[in-house]
């Protein structure tokens, strides 16, 4: 089935210490997103990729970076992770701008 | 800026009652709007779709929305909701020409049996 994958499902890292969190999808969709998701809140969209071309929420903090070496993965960067960024990353795609988006199961982040 | 507004946080009810989960938005123009489910456990999932014609719309297992564009509301109903329904409810809008999609904050569901 056609599908975004998301690994890992759940993540440990340490105040400060990088993390990456990974996105593939086998739904050949032109479009990707992060979300982050913190209990009770709405989805929170970080930035979004149509193909290679980036756009950064303009309140998505300089502490997180993306990539998207290729059609079907897509990378989430935290480079000096704070308590404060423990929430559920959830990465999505999309196919046209009326489709609505297919989203993977999350991956839980946990920061001690 | 687009945003979302889901007044009802908590809903609970008993199976077979009626269910209306209440969907604002504050963009002025044109836009697309969705309803997305996520079951226990589960991920994000598609309901339903609004962008163009007939503004009520029928999604899965029985839910349908209405968009009243005067009212800058796309609510969702089902007639008769069942233990199965038992979710959160995320309504969701984006503008044609952007692939931005905003979420409201969601209405958790907790159907009785």
């Amino acid at each position: 089935d056609a599908m975004v994958i998301q690994n890992p499902r759940y993540q440990v890292t340490q105040f400060g210490k990088p993390v990456t969190l990974s996105c593939s999808q086998t739904l050949n969709h032109n479009v990707m997103y992060w979300y982050q998701q913190k209990s009770s809140q709405a989805p929170k969209l970080l930035f979004h990729y149509y193909d290679k071309d980036f756009n950064n929420e303009a309140d998505t903090p300089d502490n997180f970076q993306s990539r998207r070496p290729n059609t079907s993965f897509c990378f989430l960067d935290i480079r000096s992770p704070g308590l404060g960024d423990a929430a559920m990353y959830l990465c999505a795609t999309s196919r046209a701008e009326t489709s609505g988006i297919y989203f993977g199961p999350g991956t839980r982040l946990t920061v001690t | 800026a687009q945003s979302v507004s889901q007044h009802n946080h908590h809903v609970i009810l008993s199976e077979a009652a009626s269910l209306e989960l209440g969907c604002n938005y504050s963009y002025g123009g044109t836009v697309n709007l969705f309803w997305y489910v996520q079951y226990p456990g589960q991920h994000l999932q598609l309901l339903l779709k609004y962008f163009s014609g007939d503004p009520l719309v029928k999604g899965i297992k029985g839910f349908e929305a209405e968009f009243i564009k005067s009212k800058f509301s796309f609510n969702l109903r089902k007639p008769s909701v069942q233990w199965s329904d038992t979710a959160e409810y995320f309504c969701a809008v984006n503008s044609p020409g952007t692939y931005k999609y905003i979420f409201g904050t969601g209405t958790r569901l907790k159907v009785l049996a």
